[in-house]
């Protein structure tokens, strides 16, 4: 069974510092993806950031990147230079297989402070 | 820049009745899902959908639940007799196939109330 842990329920974070978020997962499969997912309390989910388990690169988007440990099986979230409007859920989520449903771990709510 | 849609916003049920859920995915995508996460907790997987076919489901998915594409547009999800335990926010969320591109994009979510 394929699994998602997050082991950080809440965070907090200055305005302008650094944070990073954890996540791990567990997966027999040999080609997967990862993801971050970000959820404001409107409740949407909005994609961060994907990376896709045969980079060995880690992914980067902006102000986000992400630290991928394959042999690990840890896939964590560094959100720099934050911003208020980065206050959400994030959520990591992983998917294997052919058809590529997501799994979700159970999230990580971030609140940024000015 | 494309996105999926989902319409109602807010559902408002008596327990009992049967409820229709319903997303535009996005145009060229052909993988289909619907999620489900209950307030304060996570997002879970309920079904799968890929050339007009359920391709997986989840053990949530149980005989109360169904999914149709009933033209090249729409994707809905229907509930035949609502519990209160449906209360929750449904998603729906798009993938094309392969390539670098292939991420699921989700919609802004339908919160179902069963009263």
């Amino acid at each position: 069974a394929q699994t998602v842990t997050q082991s950080q329920p809440e965070m907090s974070v200055q305005e302008a510092e650094t944070v990073t978020l954890s996540c791990t997962y567990d997966t027999s499969e040999s080609n997967y993806y990862l993801f971050w997912y970000k959820q404001p309390p409107s409740r949407q989910m909005i994609l961060v950031i994907r990376q896709e388990a045969y980079k060995q690169q880690n992914a980067t988007e902006n102000r986000f990147s992400v630290n991928f440990q394959k042999a690990a099986k840890s896939f964590s979230l560094k959100i720099s230079d934050s911003q208020l409007g980065d206050t959400a859920m994030y959520f990591c989520a992983l998917r294997g297989g052919s058809q590529g449903n997501l799994i979700f771990g159970k999230g990580t709510k971030l609140s940024v402070k000015p | 820049e494309p996105e999926v849609t989902q319409t109602p916003s807010h559902q408002v049920t008596q327990m009992g009745q049967e409820v229709i859920l319903r997303c535009v995915p996005i145009s060229n995508h052909l993988y289909f899902y619907w999620y489900r996460q209950i307030l304060g907790q996570k997002v879970e997987f309920l079904v799968s959908f890929y050339n007009n076919e359920i391709s997986e489901k989840s053990e949530i998915f149980d005989d109360q639940f169904s999914v149709e594409r009933p033209d090249g547009s729409n994707f809905t999800l229907k509930i035949r007799s609502t519990k209160l335990e449906d209360s929750a926010m449904y998603f729906c969320a798009s993938r094309i196939a392969g390539g670098s591109t292939d991420t699921q994009y989700f919609g802004p979510g339908t919160r179902l109330t069963v009263l």
